[in-house]
């Protein structure tokens, strides 16, 4: 067990609607990371957060946001889904960042399946 | 163009017997990093071993050892003493960037299957 938590673990919903994926770091970890894992596009970084900023962005479509509250747990928000959008959404934590704080231990994933 | 490259999309290993899986990367920074995952076929991602640009000595974390050569640009992951347990999809990332501003890049996985 990781320590970082994801709900829900499976999500089935249709075309052109909205989910909202919820993730909780480790406990003391400040930075989330999310990330997509598709059988096309393999696993790919989408957005960084630290503290409740924003810190770096990667692949992230317009259609996905995310946020991070005050309590550190951190929110995925997809919208307009398509059917490309079926994927394993993975939540990672870390800590400061150094020594072996850049190591991310990741959540058990959301299973995002669009019709 | 790919910053991890993982050049083995299948791995078969006997069980007992010692297996490296390959990982080469490409970066500019001076600083960077080093990790290896392991993804068995329940979906979640592992943690193995983590190998620092400026760490002079390969990591090595139980029957996991990372076979870095900064001037080859690889870091291949050596298994020991393979087990059943180890059959997974196993996946190279490299960190850039540093402090609390980083990412991972992911190659594309080696599906490692030990068999009896």
């Amino acid at each position: 067990d990781s320590g970082v938590t994801q709900t829900p673990k499976h999500l089935i919903t249709a075309t052109g609607q909205r989910v909202t994926l919820r993730c909780s770091p480790r406990s003391g970890d400040l930075s989330v990371y999310w990330y997509q894992q598709s059988l096309d596009q393999g696993l790919q970084f989408l957005i960084q957060y630290y503290n409740g900023e924003e810190r770096a962005k990667g692949n992230i479509l317009e259609r996905f946001s995310a946020q991070q509250f005050p309590d550190l747990h951190s929110e995925l928000n997809l919208s307009s889904l398509e059917l490309g959008d079926s994927a394993l959404y993975f939540c990672a934590s870390s800590g400061t960042g150094q020594g072996n704080g850049y190591e991310q231990y990741f959540g058990p994933g959301t299973r995002l399946t669009v019709t | 163009a790919q910053k991890i490259t993982q050049t083995q999309p299948g791995m078969f290993v006997q069980e007992k017997e010692a297996v490296t899986l390959d990982c080469t990367y490409d970066t500019s920074d001076q600083s960077y990093g080093l990790f290896w995952y392991k993804q068995p076929s329940s979906g979640e991602m592992i943690f193995l071993i983590y190998q620092g640009s400026y760490d002079e000595q390969n990591a090595t974390e139980g029957r996991y050892s990372l076979n870095f050569q900064k001037a080859r640009k690889s870091a291949n992951l050596v298994i020991s003493a393979s087990q059943l347990g180890d059959s997974a999809m196993y996946f190279c990332a490299m960190r850039e960037g540093g402090g609390s501003n980083y990412k991972l890049t992911f190659g594309k996985g080696t599906l490692l299957t030990v068999n009896p």
